[in-house]
């Protein structure tokens, strides 16, 4: 299976500040089709996981713009342009190119300072 | 609006079998799987398995092979998840989730049902 792993695990920031995670692969997530089956969720407390993002970049309806994503082959990240409150909770990077299965990141608590 | 509701919280003991239930609404059934997902408390996303909603088609984590079974009811746009030979590490919220294509799946979560496994 392919792991992902997320940094940091614990991501403090204050309020109106960018906030960046990190995804690495343990290989590739580019499909023979040539997609690349990357996707980020948000879990707010007490929630059910949100996706905010697939296929790397592209942003679900409803996501605000200050949500962005990039990166190619096996590493990815997450920014946020603006840390609202709102956007406490925790983060997941998951893969879909390679499945079954898909597989999570440990997920990135995002806390306010 | 695309809607996915399960069934209410449940309190098993070791060994027992536990059969949680995820009903869809807002949208054509047999167009899209659903996904299983499970949440131990205090971790992350554990990926489940798979059941196509066209056919009886199913992929299952090997962690848990040979004790889980997914169904689904199209006449009621119901799927359904049995896990059995319940253990205390099984204790977790579980969510259902539409599948697809990569457009499409994850778009919409159930809104989780824990499980507790407890002597």
């Amino acid at each position: 299976d392919v792991v992902m792993t997320q940094s940091p695990l614990s991501l403090p920031v204050t309020l109106g500040q960018p906030a960046s995670i990190s995804c690495r692969s343990s290989q590739s997530l580019v499909h023979s089709d040539g997609a690349t089956y990357l996707n980020w969720f948000q879990q707010r407390p007490g929630q059910s996981p949100r996706r905010l993002l697939y296929k790397v970049s592209n942003r679900d309806s409803g996501v605000p713009d200050r949500f962005s994503g990039s990166g190619s082959g096996t590493d990815f990240t997450l920014k946020i342009s603006r840390v609202e409150a709102e956007d406490v909770g925790v983060y997941y990077c998951m893969q879909g190119t390679h499945w079954p299965p898909d597989t999570f990141g440990q997920g990135t608590k995002l806390e306010i300072k | 609006q695309v809607q996915l509701v399960q069934s209410g919280a449940e309190v098993k003991k070791p060994g027992a079998s536990v059969k949680v239930s995820c009903k869809a609404s807002g949208y054509t059934f047999i167009s899209y799987g659903i996904t299983w997902v499970r949440q131990a408390p205090g971790q992350g996303l554990e990926w489940m398995g798979w059941i196509s909603g066209h056919n009886d088609d199913t992929q299952y984590a090997q962690k848990i092979q040979g004790r889980v079974t997914m169904t689904k009811d199209t006449s009621t746009g119901t799927a359904y998840m049995e896990l059995r030979s319940l253990r205390s590490d099984d204790t977790a919220v579980y969510y259902c989730a539409r599948g697809g294509d990569a457009i499409t799946s994850y778009g919409y979560w159930g809104q989780g049902t824990l499980v507790t496994v407890s002597s």
